[in-house]
């Protein structure tokens, strides 16, 4: 089946660096999505995007779409603490998503 | 707005038990979808519903599990002779369903079942 691998698992950094995430997959997904998730709490969507290429940016978080829509990238500029918790490419194809098993982000003061 | 909310948070059950989870969507989002996460795991998909009816229901593990949106709106998984493997947090998420944004799913905090 589709899976997706998720990059690096873990990463702590100090507040105000810059971060980057990926996914790759053997698959080609038509929509990435990039969700962030708190404990205890459902994912919450960061960016989407719908074409190959597309790159994509919202606040200090930009994300691109590799050219052939098996992989995906997600920055974070100058984190700050609230930034801590657990990110997560999914790729969708008619309706159907496949989750990686996230990146967890601690940011030190 | 009101976001998806779910039904209810925490399900303690013992092992043999049939078990409902509820979802209510945000209003006017025709397609909803059910995840199970575990821990340290991210969301598995179980079933996708474009309006009423299950358009993709590949990820149901097995048939103690079923899941109903007869309105088009509040969606029901029901799970029949619960077992311990079943603990997990149960996900909902629902999304415009058509339009440039079709796929942007929206979740709700999940139900946490434990199946003692």
């Amino acid at each position: 089946g589709q899976q997706l691998n998720q990059s690096p698992q873990s990463m702590f950094i100090q507040e105000g660096e810059d971060v980057s995430m990926n996914c790759t997959s053997s698959s080609i997904f038509n929509t990435w999505l990039w969700y962030k998730q708190d404990p205890g709490e459902g994912p919450v969507l960061l960016i989407a995007l719908y074409k190959a290429g597309e790159l994509t940016s919202n606040g200090r978080l930009t994300a691109q779409f590799g050219i052939t829509r098996k992989d995906s990238f997600l920055n974070i500029s100058a984190s700050i603490p609230s930034d801590v918790g657990i990110y997560f490419c999914a790729g969708v194809n008619a309706g159907k998503s496949t989750f990686g098993d996230g990146t967890t982000l601690t940011v030190k003061p | 707005g009101a976001g998806v909310s779910q039904t209810p948070s925490n399900k303690v059950t013992e092992k043999g038990k049939y078990v409902e989870l509820r979802c209510d969507p945000i209003s006017g989002h025709t397609a909803l979808y059910w995840y199970r996460q575990s821990l340290g795991q991210g969301p598995e998909f179980l079933i996708y519903f474009q309006g009423t009816g299950a358009a993709d229901d590949s990820g149901l593990p097995n048939d103690r599990f079923f899941a109903v949106r007869p309105e088009g709106s509040v969606s029901t998984l029901k799970i029949q002779r619960t077992e311990r493997g079943d603990s997990a947090v149960y996900l909902c998420a629902s999304s415009p369903g058509l339009g440039l944004s079709y796929n942007e799913q929206f979740f709700g905090p999940g139900t946490r079942l434990t199946v003692l």
